[in-house]
């Protein structure tokens, strides 16, 4: 079974937009982590938010964390054609990672 | 760019046959883990190695295997393959005990059981 679940499953937008995705999940977690995945390929970590955190910015990534509701939010700000991709959440728990299904994002030119 | 290489990218297989996928790990990563990820969904935790040992497993049957290498690789063995095996296997490193960074990982070798 999955820890993570994200919303909303698609998304697209128009170059320039920003984009937000959310996350929940069950358990307790030490960290939250989100990815990067492009056609099918390997995942690219793009931020970690400890479970002390509230919010962490990475760049034009901007990560919410709520451990009192078990959600995580991801806003990319001035989406690029670059940002197309699916984006996964994944709780930490030492020695594994649970994913969602993930958050296809469509940026259009 | 990434430091974990997976090695083959692509692979045909028969159901019944075995597979060996292998990871190269980047540098000065002691821990190894595998996923599976099916068409359309989030990757599937299958183990995790450290020091050359099996230290956590997810639901997988006993038919998928590993090793670990001292220099850093490290292989999963599917035995008796089945067509819902088909799948992108990814292999991540990270050093133990470093919690507060993520996962590198590789960019997968696509199965295909047929």
């Amino acid at each position: 079974s999955q820890q993570g679940e994200e919303d909303p499953q698609a998304l697209s937008i128009q170059e320039g937009e920003n984009a937000t995705m959310n996350c929940s999940y069950k358990t307790s977690i030490n960290n939250l982590q989100w990815y990067r995945q492009n056609s099918g390929r390997g995942l690219v970590h793009l931020i970690l938010i400890r479970s002390n955190e509230r919010e962490k910015h990475s760049g034009r990534l901007r990560v919410t964390l709520d451990t009192s509701k078990k959600s995580s939010s991801l806003l990319i700000t001035a989406s690029r054609a670059a940002d197309t991709a699916s984006y996964f959440c994944a709780t930490d728990d030492d020695y594994k990672l649970s994913f969602g299904a993930g958050t296809t994002v469509t940026v259009r030119a | 760019e990434t430091g974990v290489t997976q090695s083959p990218t692509h692979l045909i297989k028969t159901r019944g046959q075995q597979v060996t996928l292998r990871c190269s790990s980047q540098s000065g990563h002691n821990t190894v883990s595998w996923y599976q990820q099916a068409l359309g969904q989030g990757p599937q935790f299958i183990f995790q190695y450290y020091r050359e040992e099996e230290n956590g497993r997810g639901n997988f049957p006993p038919r998928f295997s590993g090793l670990q290498f001292p220099n850093y690789s490290s292989e999963l063995n599917v035995n008796a393959l089945e067509l819902d095996d088909s799948a992108l296997y990814l292999c991540a490193s990270r050093a133990q005990g470093v919690t507060h960074y993520g996962y590198t990982f590789g960019s997968g070798t696509r199965l295909t059981v047929v």
